[in-house]
């Protein structure tokens, strides 16, 4: 069984409307992260996290806010979806900064 | 520019041939992983290294932090090693910076 779970795997929004992904991992890892990946390239590091209360800008930031309620659970937020934010979406989660494990993905299209 | 670079972009590779791709950095890198994202964009470690080798099955990878690149050779390709390769490398301010990623086709 998927030990990182991200919801929804697929998701349509409206521009300027609010867009939560969540992802809930069973690792019982300290670090989370969230990543974008546009077609063709690499992922790049929007937020990540290494205890639960507490977040860190990753290289990409900008329009995104993340939160970690708890060990298990990651969520990204973007508050005015807009029509570059559309790509897909991992999570991972690593301990101590070692091996990451990934979700499946959450395609977001912002229409 | 990129801080991680991957080489070659995209590789074809005949079934039971071997191949190798490159990761080559400048940052300071403390450890370098691999990844294979298959046809369905599942991502699968496939390696963590700290300056070494490592080999799994017909996998072999490799680290020279002095040089400031990683190998990664497929020996034996099969088609179900398709996928996209990406590298990615632990800098000094613990953020975790991925390459542009290897196509790679294995054909029949």
């Amino acid at each position: 069984e998927a030990a990182v779970t991200q919801s929804p795997r697929s998701k349509v929004a409206v521009t300027g409307g609010k867009v939560t992904l969540s992802c809930h991992q069973t690792n019982n890892h300290d670090y989370m992260y969230w990543y974008r990946q546009d077609t063709g390239h690499g992922l790049r590091l929007i937020h990540y996290s290494y205890v639960a209360d507490s977040t860190e800008k990753g290289d990409i930031p900008d329009g995104y806010k993340a939160s970690r309620p708890s060990q298990e659970n990651f969520s990204l937020i973007l508050e005015l979806a807009s029509l570059s934010q559309t790509a897909v979406y991992f999570c991972a989660s690593a301990e101590n900064q070692n091996t990451l494990y990934f979700g499946a993905g959450t395609r977001l299209s912002v229409l | 520019g990129d801080k991680v670079k991957q080489s070659p972009s995209a590789l074809s590779l005949q079934e039971g041939t071997n191949s190798a791709l490159r990761c080559n950095f400048s940052i300071a890198a403390t450890t370098v992983q691999w990844f294979l994202q298959n046809p369905r964009g599942s991502l699968m470690n496939l390696f963590y290294l700290v300056p070494g080798t490592k080999e799994n099955g017909r996998l072999k990878s490799a680290f020279d932090s002095k040089e400031s690149y990683s190998t990664l050779h497929i020996r034996d390709a099969q088609l179900e090693d398709s996928g996209t390769y990406f590298c990615a490398v632990l800098g000094g301010n613990n953020k975790l910076t991925f390459g542009q990623g290897t196509v790679l086709s294995v054909i029949p």
